[in-house]
């Protein structure tokens, strides 16, 4: 059984360009959050997407936006990117009320230079 | 205030000994769950351990417990017998409420604490 899927799995971008993560979740699962993860830190949440609809967005400017299609994948788009959007970006999955956890992935790793 | 505070940013433990992690939390919220992931240097966040807010017992997951004391807002987590595989950052995190319907809410996370397992 798959886990979650994340893509790319690295990305070396310059400063004011577009950058697209895809994320594709555990087999049954139909809810996809998306977390920011710079060097040193914890996770922060950026959105949550169920139903193909923006449920829940973290403190983060509009340039970060996503999508998520008919069958629960998603995108993350981060536009004009800023050297301080150079993190890890990890895609969870989950379904129902996720009593034992959220499914992460292995995460995008970004640069931006 | 922040809502996960994880006090040790680094902890050694010899092989076999047992570990405490600790965690603290805050919230007005009367249900909530607490977790705990493992990241190891892949990046994977990997799901150890849950506690609900109502769960009367402290949970256990094989070699990981947790304990849980509500009047304090702590949830550590124990390792026991650990193993040079626990080499990893630990992070504890936070659901406030839930939804009743889809995937839930989102989790805040503390700034992790790196555990290192030596021989």
């Amino acid at each position: 059984d798959a886990g979650v899927t994340q893509s790319p799995t690295h990305l070396i971008k310059t400063r004011g360009q577009q950058v697209t993560l895809r994320c594709s979740p555990k087999s049954g699962h139909d809810t996809v959050s998306w977390y920011q993860q710079a060097l040193g830190q914890g996770p922060q949440f950026i959105f949550q997407y169920y139903e193909e609809e923006e449920r829940q967005r973290g403190n983060f400017p509009d340039r970060f936006s996503g999508h998520q299609f008919p069958n629960y994948s998603s995108e993350l788009n981060v536009n004009a990117l800023l050297l301080g959007d150079s993190a890890l970006y990890l895609c969870a999955s989950s379904f129902g009320q996720p009593r034992y956890g959220y499914t992460f992935g292995s995460g995008t790793r970004l640069t931006v230079v | 205030a922040q809502k996960i505070t994880q006090t040790q940013p680094g902890m050694f433990v010899q092989e076999k000994e047992a570990v405490t992690l600790d965690c603290t939390y805050d919230t007005s919220d009367p249900s909530y769950g607490l977790f705990w992931y493992k990241q190891p240097s892949s990046g994977e966040m990997i799901f150890l351990i849950y506690q609900g807010s109502y769960d009367q017992q402290n949970a256990t997951e094989g070699r990981y417990s947790l304990n849980f004391q509500k009047a304090r807002k702590s949830a550590n987590l124990v390792i026991s017998a650990s193993q040079l595989g626990d080499s990893a950052m630990y992070f504890c995190a936070m659901r406030e409420g839930y939804i009743l319907t889809g995937g839930g809410n989102k989790l805040t996370f503390g700034t992790g604490t790196q555990l290192k397992v030596e021989l």
